[in-house]
């Protein structure tokens, strides 16, 4: 099973600035099978990203996810008050699926 | 809309039971698999199980495999999970999600509020 390392750990920025969050693979995995979540705090998991690249339903063209093998990487092009969450990756090829420790997005 | 709500955490000691249930609408429920997902307070997610939508093929991590058992009634539209032998690493709020497909994708498109379970003496 694919062990999912983020940085960093945490992000401090301000509204407006563009937010690049990374996610690595111990092993090599198919892009179809890569996902990012956001959690607000006190809130359920949203899926954000699924396939690597192509956004769930419902989430704003600002978010967009890129990458391959074993290096991810999940793109906000301008902050919104309401994007600072934690935001997890997540490998779904095969069971056990397997998520990232997370990357907080803090306000600075 | 699609509303997922879970029941059935609360205080539990250590080496007890607890079924957790999940009440699914909005969506034909046999057309999704289903799965729990957990988080221990303050700490990150781990999928705990999940469920083929008409199958009964189940799948399990491995720190759980054993102990908790996943089901689903296709005729009251429930999720459930049946947790025995509880130690207090199983302490965790359980979310319980629905996956864009009938098979087990892992795509977690959907979650509950999330139910506490807390194991301790």
């Amino acid at each position: 099973e694919a062990v999912l390392t983020q940085s960093p750990g945490t992000l401090s920025l301000s509204p407006g600035e563009r937010a690049t969050l990374s996610c690595r693979a111990s092993q090599s995995v198919s892009s179809s099978s890569l996902a990012w979540y956001q959690q607000r705090p006190g809130q359920a998991p949203r899926l954000l990203i699924y396939g690597a690249s192509s956004r769930a339903t419902g989430i704003p063209d600002r978010f967009s996810g890129s990458g391959s093998g074993t290096d991810f990487t999940l793109t906000i092009s301008r902050l919104e008050p309401e994007d600072f969450a934690v935001y997890y990756c997540q490998h779904y090829g095969n069971s056990p699926y397997t998520f990232g420790q997370g990357t907080k997005l803090e306000i600075k | 809309e699609v509303r997922l709500v879970e029941s059935g955490g609360g205080l539990v000691q250590p080496g007890g039971s607890l079924r957790l249930s999940c009440a699914a609408s909005g969506f034909t429920f046999t057309s999704h698999a289903m799965s729990w997902v957990r988080q221990a307070p303050g700490k990150g997610l781990e999928w705990v199980s999940g469920i083929g939508g008409t199958t009964s093929n189940t799948y399990y991590a491995n720190s759980v495999k054993g102990r908790l058992t996943v089901s689903r009634d296709n005729y009251k539209n429930t999720l459930y999970l049946q947790m025995n032998s509880l130690t207090g690493e199983d302490t965790a709020i359980y979310y319980c999600a629905k996956e864009s497909r009938g098979y087990n994708s892992g795509i977690f498109d959907s979650w509950g509020e999330g139910t506490l379970v807390t194991v301790s003496s």
